[in-house]
Formats: C-alpha cells, sequence, structure tokens
C-alpha cells in the first residue's frame, strides 16, 4: 500500500497570510504531482516534479509555488493567501512511467 | 492537447445491479494509458482499474471490468453485482506513454448505490 501523507487535512486561513501545504512520500517515488480540486468537480494539475531539483507548472494556472529539494518531499507555498485559493489541493506520486498515481488524503483549504 | 470528456454528472442504481459509466477521450497518441479512479466522500483517490493501449484485451479487476474501444476513443467502466460501498465519485484518467506523463482527468461521475 502506498503512504503519502498531506497535512493539514483542513485549514482554515485570513487572506494575505502566507501558507504551506506539505506533502510526503516514503516510496522513494521520483514523480510527484499537486492537484488542485473543487468540490466534487475534476482535479486540475497545477505542479509537477520529476525529481530532486526538477518543478514544473502544470495545465491550470496557479499563483501556488513547489519545491523539491528532497525525494519525499514536495511542499507547495501560497505566499499571499486569497478567497480565490479556496478548494482541494490533491498530492499524488508514482515511480515508473507506466505505474499510476498514489494519492494523499488531500488538504481542504478554506481562505476568509 | 488531449481531453478527457464523462458525460454523465451523476448516476444512481440500486444494490446488486449492474452500472455502466462513460468515458471519452480526443488524442493523435498511439500509445497511452487510461484509468479509472475512485473517490469515496472524505476518502482518499484509489486506482480501480487501468489499461494500456496496446492491449486489446478489456482488462478486469474483480467486479470492475472495462470496454475499450480504440478507434471510438471510448473507455467505459462496468461495475457488476453493485455493492454500498461502491458509492463514489469516479474519474476517468488519461496519460500519454511518452513525454510528460501527466494525468489528464474528466469531469467525475458520482455514482450512488442506493440499498
Amino acid at each position: 500500500e502506498a503512504d503519502i501523507y498531506q497535512t493539514p487535512r483542513y485549514l482554515v486561513i485570513g487572506t494575505g497570510k502566507k501558507i504551506t501545504l506539505e506533502c510526503s512520500q516514503t516510496m522513494g517515488h521520483d514523480k510527484m504531482y499537486w492537484y488542485q480540486q473543487d468540490p466534487g468537480m475534476e482535479l486540475h494539475l497545477i505542479h509537477y516534479s520529476y525529481g530532486v531539483n526538477s518543478t514544473e507548472k502544470g495545465d491550470l494556472s496557479s499563483e501556488s509555488t513547489v519545491s523539491r529539494i528532497r525525494t519525499e518531499h514536495f511542499p507547495l507555498t501560497l505566499e499571499s493567501a486569497r478567497p480565490s485559493h479556496t478548494s482541494q489541493y490533491l498530492c499524488a506520486s508514482r515511480d515508473r512511467a507506466d505505474s499510476p498515481l498514489h494519492f494523499g488524503n488531500g488538504t481542504r483549504l478554506t481562505v476568509t | 492537447a488531449q481531453t478527457v470528456t464523462q458525460s454523465q454528472p451523476e448516476m444512481s442504481v440500486q444494490e446488486a445491479e449492474t452500472v455502466t459509466l462513460s468515458c471519452t477521450y480526443d488524442t493523435s497518441e498511439n500509445n497511452y494509458y487510461l484509468f479509472w479512479y475512485k473517490q469515496p466522500p472524505s476518502r482518499q483517490m484509489i486506482l480501480v482499474i487501468r489499461q494500456e493501449a496496446y492491449k486489446q484485451q478489456n482488462a478486469t479487476e474483480n467486479r470492475f471490468s472495462v470496454n475499450f474501444q480504440k478507434a471510438a476513443k471510448s473507455f467505459s467502466l462496468k461495475i457488476s453485482d453493485s455493492q454500498l460501498g461502491d458509492t463514489a465519485m469516479y474519474f476517468c484518467a488519461f496519460m500519454k506513454h511518452a513525454g510528460a506523463q501527466k494525468l489528464v482527468f474528466g469531469q467525475g461521475t458520482r455514482l450512488t448505490i442506493n440499498p
């Protein structure tokens, strides 16, 4: 079973605050992804990484940034949160090119 | 760019019935992967089944099977003997075989299994 962890599970924060959503996996996967998902809606890729020091923007434009300093860790940062950032953020990882994604439980972010 | 379309926003069936969720996609690629993911309410997204485009045989996983029609670019999911635990959002997803291997998801189908 895949081990990929996201913290916090829920976050309510005021406008203008800086936040970091954590994502860690213990499987040694090179490829990691961040998806944004509004409730009951499709997933949109906002960032991905193919390894340490490799990050790319996804298909959906996002004001967030990511870093990949260690294989197991792929945090997402919002420098100044806004109500439009309210959503669920899902982190995922996989190893081989043909292997499926393993997802974390997600972080549900609410910006007031 | 690839697109994935799930035309059924919601479906509802009785327990033990068979249900089929539809998915179509658009791509110019010849080699790719297709997936069905399940997202139960407030729970983790998990893989249900996957299909490799170069394999003509339809994938099956216990009560779950797919009908892969490559020429029609169709990839439907059939759930047999449905159970209450099958209640979830179901997402169809596409991934190219080579290059930037990002998954592209459909809009999702909310499936409810009624007792």
